[in-house]
């Protein structure tokens, strides 16, 4: 009963370096979502991909590029990093049903940009 | 476009006491709306949910919220506050299909006080 999993839980960074975020789900969920979280600002959409095979940038994805690998996993790039991008990821999931169930989420990735 | 306003960034109450905590939304169709709860270190998980059925939503942990269409508002009660209810909570809203894409509101900070 796993859910949505995400990989790593915490990553120090080099400013410039690369690295990619991993998120898995089996729930059979047809979208898949990246969010980033910053203190007083909520959650905001960086990229989301509405059924395999499909992406699409939501409201902040300058800097990241996202890839649908297959229905279960969706993985977040940060070609060079940069220390704006220190915020708390989160992946989350969603049903074809979306307004039934809302989205389950993953446990979070914790990323410093030194 | 939609979005969504939480009215107070902290709310303090005593232990025993009710909570309110406000959201109020703006959508151009018929939305879905969320509340969500996050404790400190953790994911998110959901509160309840506001899908075109019951005005009056009952969720987890004695939490409920009435949607106001008139008011374009969602706001997040409990009659009884618990030490263990101190966290952050998220009003969303959500607009079916373009991607099902969750707004999220910046977040009310609760303290329970003894």
């Amino acid at each position: 009963n796993a859910g949505v999993t995400q990989t790593p839980k915490f990553q120090v960074l080099k400013t410039g370096q690369s690295m990619t975020l991993q998120c898995a789900q089996d729930m059979n969920h047809n979208s898949m979502y990246w969010y980033r979280q910053d203190p007083g600002m909520g959650l905001r959409l960086i990229y989301y991909s509405a059924s395999e095979g499909t992406t699409d940038k939501g409201e902040v994805p300058n800097g990241y590029n996202v890839s649908r690998l297959n229905k279960r996993e969706f993985s977040l790039r940060l070609e060079s990093a940069a220390p704006s991008q220190t915020s708390v990821y989160f992946c989350a999931s969603l049903p074809r049903e979306a307004a039934y169930y809302g989205y389950t989420f993953g446990s979070g990735t914790r990323l410093t940009v030194v | 476009a939609q979005s969504v306003t939480q009215l107070d960034s902290h709310v303090s109450v005593s232990e025993g006491t009710p909570v309110l905590l406000r959201c109020n939304y703006s959508s151009s169709y018929s939305p879905s709306l969320f509340w969500y709860v996050q404790h400190p270190n953790k994911g998110l998980q959901l509160l309840l949910k506001y899908t075109s059925a019951a005005t009056l939503v009952k969720g987890i942990n004695g939490f409920e919220a009435e949607f106001k269409k008139s008011e374009t508002s969602f706001h997040l009660t409990k009659p009884s506050a618990h030490m263990s209810d101190a966290a952050e909570y998220f009003c969303v809203v959500s607009l079916t299909g373009g991607g099902n894409k969750l707004t999220f509101g910046t977040g009310t900070q609760l303290k329970v006080e003894l």
